[in-house]
């Protein structure tokens, strides 16, 4: 089955320092979502990715999809105080979506 | 006009009691799920209802059974709640039949078992 590893667990920054989560799958993906959920809040949709080596941006956050539809990263330039949150990717695979683990990020003001 | 809405929000109960989840979704989707995330913040489906018909049943206990009265409306009924049913529970509205579109999410019902 699909086997889906998101990293790192946990990353705590100085808030204007830079960071990226990474999605890895051992199976070739149809597409990939990313999700961010706050403190005591919901998973809110971010983005699907469904190329490959498709790369999208919003603000200060890029998405990347990689070239043989395995893995994908978010990165976010220059972090604020409100970027704080878990980010989950969500590959699908044979019309299945699912939740990785997530990546719960911290920024120091 | 709250596009996913799920009640209550907060319930606290003692082991062995049954109770029940509600969750509504007005934006006109066909797909509805149920979510777990547990204190690491894992998510792991638990349920997912296409126009009422049951498309996905993760390995959950028999204790928990979905209800979908109408493609608006997900409902999932605890029977005798044991303490390692202590959770968020998050409902969850996508468009049409694929599984791979983007999910839209309640606020969450935070179930603490006492």
């Amino acid at each position: 089955g699909q086997q889906v590893m998101q990293i790192p667990q946990y990353q705590h920054v100085q808030e204007g320092e830079d960071f990226t989560t990474y999605c890895n799958s051992s199976t070739t993906l149809s597409n990939i979502q990313w999700y961010k959920q706050r403190p005591g809040g919901h998973p809110v949709f971010l983005i699907q990715l469904v190329k490959s080596g498709e790369v999208k941006k919003q603000k200060r956050l890029t998405f990347q999809f990689g070239e043989a539809k395995k893995n994908s990263s978010l990165h976010i330039t220059a972090t604020q105080t409100t970027d704080v949150g878990t980010y989950f990717c969500v590959p699908t695979n044979a019309g299945k979506s699912t939740f990785g683990d997530g990546t719960t990020l911290t920024v120091k003001p | 006009d709250t596009a996913v809405s799920q009640t209550p929000k907060y319930l606290v109960t003692q082991m062995g009691n049954d109770k029940s989840i509600k969750c509504e979704q007005n934006l006109g989707h066909d797909t509805m799920y149920w979510y777990k995330q547990d204190s690491k913040k894992f998510l792991k489906i638990m349920f997912s209802y296409n126009n009422k018909e049951l498309i996905i049943n993760e390995t959950v206990p028999n204790r928990f059974s979905p209800k979908s009265p109408d493609k608006a409306h997900l409902n999932l009924h605890i029977n005798s709640l044991e303490l390692g049913d202590s959770a968020v529970y998050f409902c969850a509205s996508s468009q049409g039949r694929r599984l791979n579109q983007p999910q839209h999410f309640g606020d969450g019902t935070r179930l603490s078992i006492l």
